[in-house]
């Protein structure tokens, strides 16, 4: 069965540094996601992705965050100076065309220190 | 971004017996609608999309009230491996996730 993937499971970056998390959708999916979720809160959305640019953010997505496509199997969440409360589980996830069922994969553990 | 509310319990039920979940709304825009469910420091999985005219997969049937803003789900004959945080949730692109309920199955 098709599944999202994430690199890294697990990021540790000082406060400050800048960080890139990875994921690979599922291959025929063509809208893309970035969710968080901060340790014992709720899964809160970020970002949404189709067609080579941003179609909806939230509040949270600032200028400190970004996203891209490099290829055309990677969507990466890039975060420009980490913050302490950026610490997260950060999830990735997609969904295919006509289908609004979202996908998630495994997340990346972000720590700050 | 609207809100999505959910009893966060925990819900402690005996195994075999039948429970259910509701949570409300507050975005009318939203139009697709789905239940999750969370182990502890996983990710979201699928459990099953709702709809206005209901939908059953196995033990389990999700409901959707647009009138009322308000979504449920029911679980019958629960297992222990039901044991987990069920997420409703809702969105016209990205989806607003509620804190999610808290189920306990017990032996």
């Amino acid at each position: 069965e098709p599944e999202v993937t994430q690199t890294p499971s697990h990021q540790v970056t000082q406060m400050g540094q800048e960080v890139i998390l990875r994921c690979v959708p599922i291959s025929n999916h063509l809208y893309f996601y970035w969710y968080r979720q901060i340790l014992g809160q709720k899964v809160e959305f970020l970002v949404s992705f189709y067609n080579n640019e941003i179609s909806e953010k939230s509040e949270i997505f600032d200028d400190q965050f970004s996203v891209e496509r490099p290829d055309g199997s990677n969507f990466t969440l890039k975060i420009r100076s980490t913050k302490l409360e950026d610490s997260a589980m950060y999830f990735c996830a997609s969904n295919g065309q006509g289908n609004y069922e979202q996908y998630f994969g495994p997340g990346t553990r972000l720590t700050v220190t | 971004r609207k809100e999505v509310e959910q009893d966060p319990g925990p819900f402690n039920v005996p195994e075999g017996a039948t429970v259910a979940f509701n949570c409300t709304y507050s975005n009318s825009a939203s139009q697709s609608f789905f239940w999750y469910r969370q182990d502890c420091r996983k990710e979201p999985k699928l459990l099953m999309s709702v709809y206005s005219s209901g939908n059953e997969d196995g033990r389990f049937t999700a409901q959707l009230n647009r009138a009322s803003q308000y979504i449920s789900l029911l679980i019958r004959d629960s297992k222990l491996s039901d044991s987990a945080t069920y997420l409703c949730t809702g969105g016209a692109d990205g989806l607003t996730f509620g804190k999610g309920t808290h189920l306990i199955i017990q032996p």
